[in-house]
């Protein structure tokens, strides 16, 4: 039993290019999460998803996309990193009744 | 909107000695849920402790406590005998049913410990 887990670790992109972080959860939780850390601000919810098909934006999702196409995976996208977006990204699941989410180990990306 | 504050970016505790890091927040809502998350350099978040509204006895998890102040809107942690271990960001959290399960953080506490 994996929990939560990032792909990739670390990422260095230069302006206007393009990744995706996967998050893959194998608990069978419904909702999922991504979330942003910058120094100062705590975590920031970018979009999230109450289950398979469906997301939604978060507090501050401009500049991302999501995709939920299977209920364990949960995709966040860049098309055009810009330098604002350097962070450390952490993806979470929960089901619907529980209040506890469960994080990954983030991903800390640079984009210079 | 709901907001949460952490008053306090850097706290330091002698080892042995406790400490007590504050969080304060705001909301109209009456039903929800308050956390302490750990992160230490690994950054793994790690919850140390939760509180439910409803509950007017404050949570405990070993050296881990809460002073829940629900009409205050006062969230405290406390850490006794603290331990080098414990050195790490501490965040505060609070948790709405609204967008599907939101969590909204403080701005975090850096704790060192001294030896």
């Amino acid at each position: 039993n994996a929990g939560v887990t990032q792909t990739p670790k670390f990422r260095v992109l230069k302006t206007g290019q393009s990744m995706t972080l996967l998050c893959a959860q194998d608990m069978n939780h419904e909702y999922m999460y991504w979330y942003r850390q910058d120094p100062g601000m705590g975590l920031r919810l970018i979009h999230y998803s109450v289950g398979e098909g469906t997301t939604a934006k978060g507090e501050v999702p401009d500049g991302y996309n999501v995709s939920r196409l299977k209920k364990q995976n949960f995709l966040l996208g860049l098309e055009s990193a810009a330098p604002s977006q350097t962070s450390v990204y952490f993806c979470a699941s929960s089901t619907p009744i529980a209040y506890e989410q469960y994080f990954g180990p983030g991903t800390r990306l640079t984009v210079t | 909107a709901q907001t949460v504050t952490q008053s306090q970016p850097e706290m330091s505790v002698q080892e042995a000695e406790t400490v007590t890091l504050s969080c304060t927040y705001d909301t109209s809502e009456s039903d929800y849920y308050l956390f302490w998350y750990k992160q230490p350099p690994s950054r793994q978040m790690i919850l140390v402790i939760r509180q439910e509204a409803y509950k007017q006895q404050n949570a405990t998890e070993n050296r881990f406590s809460v002073n829940f102040q629900k009409a205050a809107k006062s969230f405290s942690l406390k850490i006794s005998d603290s331990q080098l271990g414990d050195a790490a960001m501490y965040f505060c959290a609070y948790f709405t049913y609204n967008q599907g399960g939101k969590l909204i953080f403080g701005q975090g506490t850096e704790l060192s410990v001294k030896p």
